[in-house]
């Protein structure tokens, strides 16, 4: 079974460009989160969808960061513009159903950003 | 509210034993454990449950105190390929979407 996959592995850009990660989910599963590690931090969750409907987005900083689920399969997170601050592991991962509390949750090996 | 894990990093040599702790201010429904190797993604290891449910790897064994809002993972015999960073996801309740909040990580250093 094939994992979760994400696009681009790294991206360096500057502050105030914009960057695009993709994720592809592991087949079949409906629910997919984002999540932004900060070096030395544990992950901390920006968004979860479920199929293509989001079931929590209160830690995305929505004034820069967007991000989508078409068709409930694979998702893209935009962030624009991008901040110093932003530089981080972002990390997808996928769960078989509604992300309850007694599912595992699969990542993806997660984009390099570092903002210049 | 993030979780709080001990020890930050701890150094073993092959065949010792190492107890990690994970420990909550609020109430938690679920513990979550993984592994992550620099540079790669996470990796399961146990999903503890409220209620004494678990899962997880046969050789990984870990407790969790509803009562004192604390898990602990337990790692014996340790071998080379123990290292890596060991985080704790507590999650919450169907009111938070069972949303995990992960501790900031110990480091597991294990030398032959």
């Amino acid at each position: 079974e094939a994992g979760v996959a994400q696009s681009p592995r790294y991206k360096i850009i500057e502050k105030r460009q914009s960057v695009a990660f993709w994720c592809n989910p592991i087949s079949g599963h409906a629910t997919l989160y984002w999540y932004q590690q900060i070096l030395g931090q544990g992950p901390k969750l920006l968004i979860q969808f479920q199929n293509n409907g989001v079931v929590d987005d209160s830690q995305l900083p929505k004034d820069r960061f967007s991000a989508e689920r078409l068709k409930g399969v694979d998702s893209t997170l935009k962030i624009q513009p991008a901040k110093l601050e932003d530089s981080a592991v972002y990390l997808c991962a996928s769960s078989p159903n509604t992300g309850a509390r007694q599912e595992t949750q699969y990542f993806g090996p997660g984009t390099r950003l570092l903002v210049l | 509210q993030q979780p709080v894990q001990s020890p930050q990093a701890v150094i073993l040599r092959e065949g010792e034993d190492a107890v990690i702790n994970c420990s909550s201010s609020k109430a938690l429904y679920s513990v979550h454990w993984y592994r992550q190797k620099h540079g790669e993604a996470p990796v399961f290891l146990m999903i503890l449950l409220k209620g004494g449910e678990q899962k997880g790897h046969e050789k990984i064994s870990a407790s969790f105190n509803e009562k004192k809002q604390q898990s602990s993972l337990y790692l014996t015999a340790s071998q080379l390929s123990y290292s890596g960073t060991y985080f704790c996801g507590t999650g919450g309740g169907r009111g938070s979407n069972y949303k995990l909040t992960f501790g900031k990580g110990t480091l597991l250093t294990v030398n032959p």
